[in-house]
């Protein structure tokens, strides 16, 4: 199968202070990398898509300075949340998908829990 | 744009229960539809699919029917287990590379 790993699993941070996560393809090389966020009883909501040695793409508000995303090889991208505010609090969830396969054919990492306080 | 809209939950029944788990669609052209499951513990896992009107996607028992003309992906199985117990999400793919999902149903299966 395709795994997909998230470190940390979770993480609480005081406010101002800068968390880093970061999403692993562990048996596969990911061409594609996805983040998304997700609030208690919604829906997963795209934040960005990365691709392997270019900048991310961005949806439509959210900020890039803000939610930095490197995703610098094959199988590892990043998702640096900056000054992090209590509104920044979220489950964070990476997906990742092999160039042979469709969107669809997206592997989830486990997600990371952010709290700020 | 596109949205999907799925039912609240938690649904609770007992193991060998009927399960239907609604979900209708809102896009333009024709996307392809999905149903993801997340375990416990775990990362969202493709359930099903299906690319065109009248398909039936169906997998460990699970079966949904795209149904154009309703915009509706409903999630079916003529007799959950304990271990199917998850949150299960509809979504779907319009043009790009893009998913939308629903909220998410929470399902509990009691013996």
């Amino acid at each position: 199968g395709a795994v997909v790993s998230q470190h940390p699993s979770r993480v609480i941070c005081k406010s101002g202070t800068s968390v880093k996560i970061e999403c692993r393809s562990l048996d596969f090389q990911a061409t594609t990398m996805f983040w998304y966020r997700q609030f208690p009883k919604q829906s997963l909501m795209l934040m960005a898509t990365s691709n392997e040695g270019s900048k991310a793409t961005y949806e439509q508000g959210v900020e890039k300075d803000k939610f930095l995303i490197n995703h610098a090889s094959l199988t590892l991208s990043t998702l640096t949340v900056t000054s992090a505010h209590p509104e920044d609090s979220s489950f964070y969830i990476c997906s990742a998908n092999r160039a042979s396969e469709g969107a669809e054919t997206q592997y989830f990492g486990p997600g990371t829990r952010l709290l700020v306080l | 744009g596109n949205s999907v809209t799925q039912m609240e939950g938690p649904v609770t029944l007992s193991e060998e229960a009927f399960l239907t788990i609604n979900c209708t669609y809102t896009a333009t052209g024709y996307p392809s539809l999905f149903w993801y499951v997340q375990y416990p513990g775990e990362g969202l896992q493709l359930l099903l699919k299906a690319t065109k009107a009248d398909d039936k996607g169906s997998n460990k028992g699970f079966e949904a029917t795209y149904r154009k003309e309703t915009t509706s992906f409903h999630l079916e199985k003529g007799s959950v287990q304990v271990s199917d117990s998850a949150v299960y999400f509809c979504a779907l793919k319009g043009g790009g590379n893009k998913l939308t999902f629903g909220t998410g149903t929470q399902l509990k299966v009691e013996l």
